[in-house]
């Protein structure tokens, strides 16, 4: 089933221990991103990538890295997260990243509470 | 720079009546044009978009949209609501030109009342 797999589905963490979530998408797409949900703000996104090793900053990248070193993968790091990072995060691929018309699809969410 | 917005936070209809939720965008150029939705502890799932030709573009579930781009607007459209698409949805914009990433509206959530 294709499909894009973020872990993990939900997160409680402290102040400034360092995470990861995962992100893999079984399409072959060259494009992926990570977006976060807030109340009344929509989706914004966080950073994207248009294929291996390629990555570049969205609207809202600050207190966060990624990394692509394989095109399936593209974990998202929160090096000293804070509350202010509380929130629903999405990632989300598509194919042919010069494809305005294309697509995109959504992994299922991780909510991530930093106390 | 390109928006979307989506000027009511709720939308709420009575199952069997049709269904219309708003979404206006501003970008350079010609747009590309989608509309997504989430469902409750679920990933934004597609439903359709807008490319080029017929205004009104059919997508899945029995929703349409119609685009007008004097009005530089996209609402969605379903003649018959069901409770089942009570959920919360996302219009977003694509310029034709350039990489740039989906811009999303804030989300309109959709209530319908059996």
């Amino acid at each position: 089933e294709a499909q894009v797999t973020q872990n993990p589905r939900y997160l409680i963490t402290v102040t400034g221990k360092k995470l990861t979530v995962t992100c893999s998408q079984n399409m072959n797409h060259e494009y992926m991103s990570w977006y976060r949900q807030d109340p009344g703000l929509g989706l914004r996104q966080i950073y994207y990538s248009m294929n291996v090793e390629v990555t570049d900053k969205g609207d809202v990248p600050e207190g966060y890295k990624v990394s692509r070193k394989e095109k399936r993968n593209f974990p998202l790091i929160l090096e000293s997260p804070s509350p202010n990072q509380t929130s629903l995060y999405f990632c989300a691929s598509s194919p042919r990243s010069l494809s305005p018309n294309t697509e995109a699809f959504f992994g299922q969410g991780t909510r991530l509470t930093v106390v | 720079a390109q928006s979307v917005a989506q000027p009511e936070d709720q939308v709420n209809v009575a199952e069997g009546n049709p269904l219309t939720v708003k979404c206006t965008y501003s970008v350079s150029g010609n747009p590309y044009l989608f509309w997504y939705v989430q469902y409750p502890n679920r990933g934004l799932q597609f439903l359709l978009k807008y490319i080029t030709g017929d205004n009104l573009v059919k997508g899945s579930y029995g929703f349409e949209a119609e685009f007008n781009k004097s009005q530089t607007s996209f609402h969605l459209k379903k003649p018959s609501a069901l409770v089942s698409d009570s959920a919360l949805y996302f219009c977003a914009v694509r310029p034709y030109s350039g990489n740039t990433p989906l811009v999303f509206g804030k989300g309109t959530r959709l209530s319908v009342i059996a």
